[in-house]
């Protein structure tokens, strides 16, 4: 069984340009969470979609957006990347919405220059 | 706003007892739940408490006192692989806020 996949690994990007993170859930799991963890922070909340819809949405702005697909994968995109976008992006997948144990993806390793 | 706070770091001995303070002040308050990561892993889910009292899993036991807004978890028999970063995240209008973490250091 497969748990919840992210790619790619590693990314640097420019001051300005566009990226897209994606995510695959775990299997059976139909909710997707991301995420932004800063070096030695926490993780911040950043949407959470589910039946293809976002959610909820945390303190971050329109230079984030998303998409769920029919297969419950989903990828997030960022516009005019800033140097403070540097961070860890999470994807978590939970068996429902409302379902509070959340299974984490490795991650992706976003670098702005 | 909404906050969380719990110390940044706890040192402990192997086979010792430690436990993770964690207050919280948040509005639309569901549960509080316990995430363990590793450096460079991801976080791994540990419990939820909804209700308040001790929810106990192997080793691991988490507390609530909603009336306290206060939480902590409590590992029992401390193994060097249980050294990382314990988080604790409220549960609030269908988003995780996390607090900073607690970086736990086991000392042979």
């Amino acid at each position: 069984d497969a748990g919840v996949t992210q790619s790619p690994t590693h990314l640097i990007k420019t001051r300005g340009q566009q990226v897209t993170l994606r995510c695959s859930p775990k299997s059976g799991h139909d909710t997707v969470s991301w995420y932004q963890q800063a070096l030695g922070q926490g993780p911040q909340f950043i949407f959470q979609y589910y039946e293809e819809e976002e959610r909820q949405r945390g303190n971050f702005p329109d230079r984030f957006s998303g998409h769920q697909f029919p297969n419950y994968s989903s990828e997030l995109n960022v516009n005019a990347l800033l140097l403070g976008d540097s961070a860890l992006y999470l994807c978590a997948s939970s068996r429902s919405a409302e379902d509070n144990e959340q299974y984490f993806g490795p991650g992706t390793r976003l670098t702005v220059t | 706003g909404q906050s969380l706070e719990q110390p940044s770091e706890v040192t402990a001995v192997e086979g010792a007892i430690v436990q993770i303070n964690c207050t919280y002040q948040t509005s639309g308050f569901y549960g509080l739940s316990w995430y363990q990561q590793h450096d460079g892993g991801a976080p791994t889910f540990l419990s939820y408490n909804a209700l308040d009292g001790l929810e106990e899993t192997g080793r691991f036991s988490s507390f609530l006192s909603r009336s306290d807004s206060y939480g902590y978890l409590l590992l029992q028999e401390l193994q060097m692989k249980d050294s990382a970063s314990y988080f604790c995240a409220v549960s609030s209008n269908y988003q995780l806020i996390w607090g900073a973490g607690t970086k736990l250091i086991i000392k042979p």
